[in-house]
C-alpha cells in the first residue's frame, strides 16, 4: 500500500472548517484513499472514502486532485467533539485488507 | 449497523498472569477480525490478522506464543497475552472486516491493558 504524508498537527475554531491535507504521490489506479479518525482512547471511527471523484457524506467531504497525488478532508463546520487524530490511508477495496495506520494529524479544535 | 464491542474495557493484572480480551462484531458476521495495539502517543500497530475456523497471521516481530488469538466463530475472536509483563501494557484494539459488499472494517472501542 502507498505511503501517506499528513502534517502533525492543525487548529481550527470552532464553526469554521478544518481542511486536513494528505499526500499520496505513489498512489497506484486501483488505490483508494480512507480516511479514519480517532478520539483520545477509543477506537478508530471511519469517516470517508473515495476513489477519484469528490465524495460528500454527512460527517465530511473529500476532496480529490485530478492526478491523485494528493487529497484534502473538510469537515465543514468543526466542533469541539471533532478533536482526534486523523489518518490518510491508501489502499485497494476490498484487496489488501490491512490498514496501514501512519502518525495521522492532529487536530484541535479551540473553542 | 455495523457494531464492534470489545471487553473488557480496562483490565489490571499482575506480572505473569493471562489476559483474555474479547472482540465481537454485533450486528454482521466477520470472518476476518485485526488485532492492533497502540501505545501512548503513538500510532495503531497491527499486530495479527485472524481468519475464523483457521491460525492467526501474525506480523512480524509479534510473538504467536504471547499473543494466543482465536477466532472461532464469525462474530467472535479473543486475545490472550500470556504471562504479561508490564511492557505489555498498551491500548488493543481489535477490527472487524464486513464479510462482503464493502468489505469494510469497523474498530472496536478498546481494551487498555495495565501490568503491574
Amino acid at each position: 500500500d502507498a505511503k501517506t504524508t499528513q502534517p502533525t498537527s492543525m487548529d481550527c475554531a470552532e464553526g469554521r472548517a478544518a481542511n486536513l491535507p494528505c499526500n499520496h504521490s505513489t498512489i497506484s489506479g486501483n488505490e483508494y484513499v480512507y480516511w479514519y479518525r480517532q478520539i483520545h482512547s477509543q477506537g478508530p471511527q471511519y469517516i470517508i472514502h473515495g476513489l477519484k471523484n469528490n465524495e460528500t457524506n454527512e460527517m465530511a467531504s473529500l476532496i480529490i486532485t485530478e492526478d491523485r497525488k494528493s487529497s484534502t478532508l473538510i469537515l465543514p463546520h468543526a466542533t469541539l467533539r471533532d478533536t482526534a487524530v486523523y489518518y490518510c490511508i491508501v489502499r485497494v477495496a476490498g484487496g489488501s485488507e490491512k490498514l496501514v495506520f501512519g502518525k495521522g494529524t492532529k487536530l484541535t479544535v479551540n473553542p | 449497523g455495523a457494531v464492534v464491542s470489545q471487553h473488557p474495557s480496562w483490565v489490571i493484572c499482575k506480572s505473569g498472569t493471562s489476559v483474555k480480551i474479547e472482540c465481537r462484531s454485533l450486528d454482521f458476521q466477520a470472518t476476518t477480525m485485526f488485532w492492533y495495539r497502540q501505545f501512548p502517543k503513538q500510532s495503531l500497530m497491527l499486530m495479527a490478522t485472524s481468519n475464523e475456523g483457521s491460525k492467526a497471521t501474525y506480523e512480524q516481530g509479534v510473538e504467536k506464543d504471547k499473543f494466543l488469538i482465536n477466532h472461532a466463530s464469525l462474530t467472535l475472536s479473543t486475545l490472550t497475552v500470556t504471562s504479561a509483563h508490564p511492557e505489555d501494557s498498551s491500548f488493543y484494539i481489535c477490527s472487524a472486516r464486513l464479510s462482503s459488499g464493502s468489505y469494510e472494517q469497523y474498530f472496536g472501542p478498546g481494551t487498555r491493558l495495565t501490568v503491574t
